[in-house]
This record gives C-alpha cells, sequence and structure tokens, in this order.
C-alpha cells in the first residue's frame, strides 16, 4: 500500500514568515513529487514539482527532495493572507500521472 | 482557455439510486483521471483514460462505478446503485499526451451525498 503522509495542521504563521510544509512517502520507486494547494471549495491548483534530489525554486516557492529519506518539503517564503489553503503533497510514478496524495495540511497565515 | 469542468456542482440521491457525473476536459488533453475524496480521508486514484481508452482502472471501488469517454472528449462516471459510503467529492483532472509536463488540471470537482 503505497502511502503519503502530512501533518493535517492547522500550521499558522505570521504574515511574512517562512512557512514549511512537510510529507513523506512510504514506496522508494517514487518517481515525481507534487504540491497542490486547495483553497475551500475549489479545485486543487498545482504549485510545483519536482523529480530530482536538492531544491526547486519558483518565485516565493522552494520544494526540496530527499529520496533517500523518502521526505519532500515545501517552502513559502513572505508567506501572505491568500496563502491560507490546504497544501496537498502527492506523489506518482511513472509517465501517467497517477498520484496518491496525502491528506493536506491547513496553513492559515495571520495578518 | 477553459479549464476542466464538471458537472453537477452537487448532487444529493437516495441510496439506491443512480447517478451520473460528468466531466469536460480542457480541449486537446488526452488523459482524463477520477479521483475521489471521501470525508476525512485523502484523495484517491479511480481511474486514467488515455483518449477513449481505460488506462488504469485499478481504483475503481467495486462495480456499482461505470466510467465511459465516448471519442475521447467528455467522460461520464455513473454509480449505480448508490450507496451511503460513495458520498464523497468526486474529481476530474486531465493533462496533455504522455510525455509532456506533468501538470495535471483539476476541476472543481463534484460532491455526492447519498442519504
Amino acid at each position: 500500500q503505497k502511502e503519503v503522509e502530512q501533518n493535517s495542521g492547522p500550521l499558522s504563521v505570521p504574515e511574512g514568515a517562512i512557512a514549511s510544509l512537510n510529507c513523506t512517502y512510504s514506496d522508494r520507486g517514487s518517481q515525481s513529487f507534487f504540491w497542490y494547494r486547495q483553497y475551500s471549495g475549489k479545485s486543487p491548483e498545482l504549485i510545483m514539482f519536482i523529480y530530482s534530489n536538492g531544491d526547486k525554486e519558483d518565485g516565493r516557492f522552494t520544494a526540496q527532495l530527499n529520496k533517500a529519506s523518502q521526505y519532500v518539503s515545501l517552502l513559502i517564503r513572505d508567506s501572505q493572507p491568500s496563502d491560507s489553503a490546504t497544501y496537498l503533497c502527492a506523489v506518482g510514478w511513472g509517465s501517467n500521472y497517477k498520484l496518491t496524495f496525502g491528506k493536506g495540511t491547513l496553513l492559515t497565515v495571520n495578518p | 482557455e477553459a479549464g476542466v469542468t464538471q458537472f453537477p456542482s452537487h448532487s444529493v440521491i437516495e441510496k439506491g439510486q443512480t447517478v451520473t457525473l460528468r466531466c469536460d476536459p480542457i480541449s486537446g488533453h488526452d488523459n482524463l483521471y477520477w479521483y475521489r475524496r471521501v470525508m476525512g480521508k485523502e484523495i484517491k486514484f479511480l481511474l486514467h483514460f488515455v483518449k477513449e481508452s481505460k488506462q488504469d482502472e485499478s481504483g475503481m471501488p467495486n462495480n456499482r462505478f461505470l466510467a465511459e469517454r465516448t471519442g475521447g472528449t467528455y467522460s461520464t462516471l455513473k454509480v449505480q446503485p448508490a450507496e451511503l459510503e460513495d458520498s464523497g467529492v468526486y474529481f476530474c483532472a486531465s493533462s496533455p499526451r504522455t510525455g509532456g509536463d506533468p501538470e495535471a488540471f483539476f476541476g472543481q470537482g463534484t460532491r455526492l451525498t447519498v442519504v
């Protein structure tokens, strides 16, 4: 059974701080790693994907992958109240994009 | 460009009835996926179409669920007969042909309540 684990939160950070979201996965054969953001009642929206060990940066977001530890994280710099949402970690295999999701972490950024 | 569209947004049906959910993917996307989120649980994969062919239906819960994608365009997911445990949010997603960027675009989901 392939599993993806996330701390459900809520994670609360002040505006301007760095928010750190973490995710672990059980299957060492996992090849692709995704972070989705979901506002209440809305569709999941892809923020970042990462394939290789190390860091990948896109604006205020940095994804970090450590395959040896089976760990992937998302850092949000200069957090804004508009970043308040549920963040979903998802893991994929091969090229067919079938994803296994974690339950998500609720992030609240306080003004 | 229109995103992934799902109909209806909400559906409340009685146990034993039939419900059909529809998904219109982004035009030109060969890959179409159905996922489901049951309350308190994670989003789970149901099945994957490549054009009109079922590529992987390993996540379908049982034979009360039937998915189709006639002509490789829109898809329907029928639940017949519905049971209480089928309640949840059903998401559809689409992505371009295999080998391209791995971004799967999700619809807003259909919230199904079986009473």
